[in-house]
């Protein structure tokens, strides 16, 4: 079973559309963590929850806005998306906030703008 | 602001041999440093974990050191295999939180 699976995979559209990407974890992770990896293979945090409350909002534009219905689940919804959001989306999570726990990554998603 | 060096930046490399791939940190006040490996079109995934009073930690053929004082640490991969082609990445872990900062990744390749 995957532990981190984020749906859907590859995402292609239009300049200007509003998509959602989601992920979840059947790790019994208490947080949950967004990434983004542009083309030149750079990855930076987006965002985390812990307990579906948000700890970290790294100056991500409020196109950008996560949802975490429950500690199992955080989806990523973009509105208004630009040429500039093309990049691979990486959902991760960890069993506790602060704690020394490894984080582990689904797959990504391949966001494309056309 | 927290920087995170990784030398070399690709490496190729023949079968059997020992490795050591390097990171860099700017700020010693560090939490963790997480080492990964990211295979093509693949999520990442942890290898090993240094919190920041230790200074080494083992996995298998993997070892992953940690010098706090001078904002380095390094992977030591031995006997590498072609299994072990993958681009690797070092992540630092700020005080208190868990914000991982990424390095620019070492893309190695080993050939048999």
């Amino acid at each position: 079973d995957t532990a981190v699976s984020q749906t859907p995979k590859y995402l292609v559209t239009q300049m200007g559309n509003d998509k959602s990407i989601k992920c979840e974890q059947n790790l019994g992770h208490d947080t949950m963590y967004w990434y983004k990896q542009d083309s030149k293979k750079f990855l930076k945090i987006m965002f985390s929850y812990n307990n579906k409350e948000l700890i970290i909002n790294e100056t991500v534009p409020n196109r950008f806005s996560p949802k975490s219905p429950d500690k199992a689940h955080l989806n990523l919804h973009i509105n208004s998306l630009e040429l500039g959001d093309s990049a691979v989306y990486f959902c991760a999570s960890s069993q506790a906030y602060q704690g020394h726990q490894p984080q582990h990554f689904g797959d990504g998603t391949r966001l494309s703008i056309l | 602001k927290q920087e995170v060096t990784q030398i070399p930046a690709a490496l190729s490399v023949p079968e059997g041999e020992n490795l050591v791939l390097n990171c860099s940190f700017t700020d010693s006040a560090i939490y963790n440093l997480q080492w990964f490996r990211q295979d093509p079109g693949k999520g990442l995934t942890s290898l090993l974990l240094i919190q920041s009073s230790q200074r080494e930690q083992t996995s298998g053929r993997l070892n992953a050191s940690l010098d706090k004082s001078s904002g380095r640490s390094t992977l030591y991969i031995a006997a590498s295999q072609p299994g072990d082609s993958a681009t690797y990445l070092c992540a630092v872990s700020e005080g208190g939180t868990d914000k991982l900062i990424f390095g620019t990744g070492t893309r190695l390749q080993v050939f048999p």
